[in-house]
């Protein structure tokens, strides 16, 4: 596609359920985020993967949530155990990661709601 | 650490009125500075940006802002609101030595009265 895709849409979960959320980024950008839109917190970042390298995992809250990235491309987000404080929007943006600065692309979001 | 503070969390201006929206930021290196915009169930999109050169930076939408290094500040502004312009704006720093991963404002939400 022409953008950045996120599924599902929408989710919704039971507290202490794990949940997985996906992302497709712009074909060729080798730069992935995942940050995290909710009312009490505002845009956080969360994680960032470049190329082969090793994420920065700086901004994840807990170690209940983990995010991998296959073959350079999809990314997923997981969090285990889910608590109701982690309903948010989850948003996904990639860029074309070279080393001049280029704009992130984010993609529609993933709306979480722990029960 | 980088910090972005956007002042007044609604704001509220009539159809073809100035609109002024306020950002400072703190950042230890130059900054790469960015407003971004969010329609209502919708990602964000990004109006303008700034990195080197000249300050007056215009993005799309008539949407303009300055850059000032000696107030750390960031303000857009659009000279005639329309209705479409109601929506969400953040306005963020990038954090050039951590992979260009953005720092965000709390938002400013513009409301446009008719």
């Amino acid at each position: 596609g022409a953008g950045v895709s996120q599924s599902p849409s929408n989710k919704v979960t039971e507290k202490g359920k794990d949940v997985e959320l996906r992302c497709d980024p712009i074909s060729g950008h080798t730069a992935l985020y995942w940050y995290r839109q909710s009312l009490g917190q505002g845009l956080e970042f969360l994680i960032y993967f470049q190329g082969n390298s090793a994420p920065d995992k700086s901004g994840l809250p807990s170690d209940r949530f983990s995010a991998e990235r296959t073959g350079g491309s999809v990314s997923t987000l997981t969090i285990q155990r889910t608590q109701q404080e982690d309903s948010a929007v989850y948003l996904c943006a990639s860029s074309s990661g070279l080393r001049t600065l280029n704009e992130q692309f984010f993609g529609p979001g993933t709306r979480l709601t722990v029960l | 650490a980088q910090s972005v503070t956007q002042l007044g969390s609604h704001v509220s201006v009539s159809e073809g009125a100035l609109v002024l929206l306020r950002c400072n930021y703190s950042s230890s290196v130059p900054p790469y500075l960015f407003w971004y915009v969010q329609y209502p169930n919708q990602g964000l999109q990004l109006l303008l940006k700034y990195t080197t050169g000249a300050t007056l930076v215009k993005g799309i939408n008539g949407f303009e802002a300055e850059f000032k290094k000696s107030e750390t500040s960031f303000h857009l502004t659009k000279p005639s609101a329309h209705m479409s312009d109601a929506a969400e704006y953040f306005c963020a720093v990038s954090d050039q030595n951590a992979g260009n991963m953005l720092t965000f404002g709390g938002g400013t939400r513009l409301m446009v009265k008719p």
